[in-house]
């Protein structure tokens, strides 16, 4: 049974580019939501899509911009990049949009260093 | 807005040692709490998690106890092992027109033999 999947892992980008992350759920999950995690600190809230839909959005510009799919899979995408964007992204899953009651899996994370 | 603050680290213990890492959240309603764990090289996972007020968490011989009255959610184990050096994080999750989770900062543990 496959975990939550996330390409690439590592990548290096410039300021002013623009990247694009992906993210396979758990099998059986159809709730994706993505983290921000910088150096030293916790993961940081971006959003959450269920149903093809951006249900819930975290204190991020709108330079972060997401899709689901209807395989249930994820693409994070992030424009004009600065130096500050350089952190671990991470994409969890779960079922049934998010309830609070079901449990979350996190995949290993995308590290995005920008130069 | 909702958030999440625990003890800094990192902590070092010694095997069989008492591990308490104090948590305490801020919430509007009534969130489920939980505690994640993130050993070296690998990602986050679930340790342990309560829905709702003076539920017990518990796993691997890790329990936390929801406290309402002091918005709490304390970690704690009786003896540690080696095994468990890892960076533990508190959060909680509350719909709020979804259901998003907060995390803390992390606190991570040493532990020696």
């Amino acid at each position: 049974d496959a975990g939550v999947t996330q390409s690439p892992t590592h990548l290096i980008k410039t300021r002013g580019q623009q990247v694009t992350l992906r993210c396979s759920p758990k099998s059986g999950h159809d709730t994706v939501s993505w983290y921000q995690q910088a150096l030293g600190q916790g993961p940081q809230f971006i959003f959450q899509y269920y149903e093809e839909e951006e249900r819930q959005r975290g204190n991020f510009p709108d330079r972060f911009s997401g899709h689901q799919f209807p395989n249930y899979s994820s693409e994070l995408n992030v424009n004009a990049l600065l130096l500050g964007d350089s952190a671990l992204y991470l994409c969890a899953s779960s079922l049934g949009g998010g309830a609070s009651n079901q449990p979350q899996h996190f995949g290993d994370g995308t590290r995005l260093s920008i130069l | 807005g909702n958030s999440v603050t625990q003890m800094e680290g990192p902590v070092t213990l010694s095997e069989e040692a008492f591990l308490t890492i104090n948590c305490t959240y801020t919430a509007t309603g009534y969130p489920s709490l939980f505690w994640y764990v993130q050993y070296p090289g690998e990602g986050l996972q679930l340790l342990l998690k309560a829905t709702k007020a003076d539920d017990k968490g518990s796993n691997k011989g890790f329990e936390a106890t929801y406290r309402k009255e002091t918005t709490s959610f304390h970690l704690e184990k009786g003896s540690v092992q080696v095994s468990d050096s890892a960076v533990y994080f508190c959060a909680l999750s509350e719909w709020t027109g979804g259901f998003k989770t907060i995390f803390g900062a992390g606190t991570r543990l040493f532990v020696k033999a």
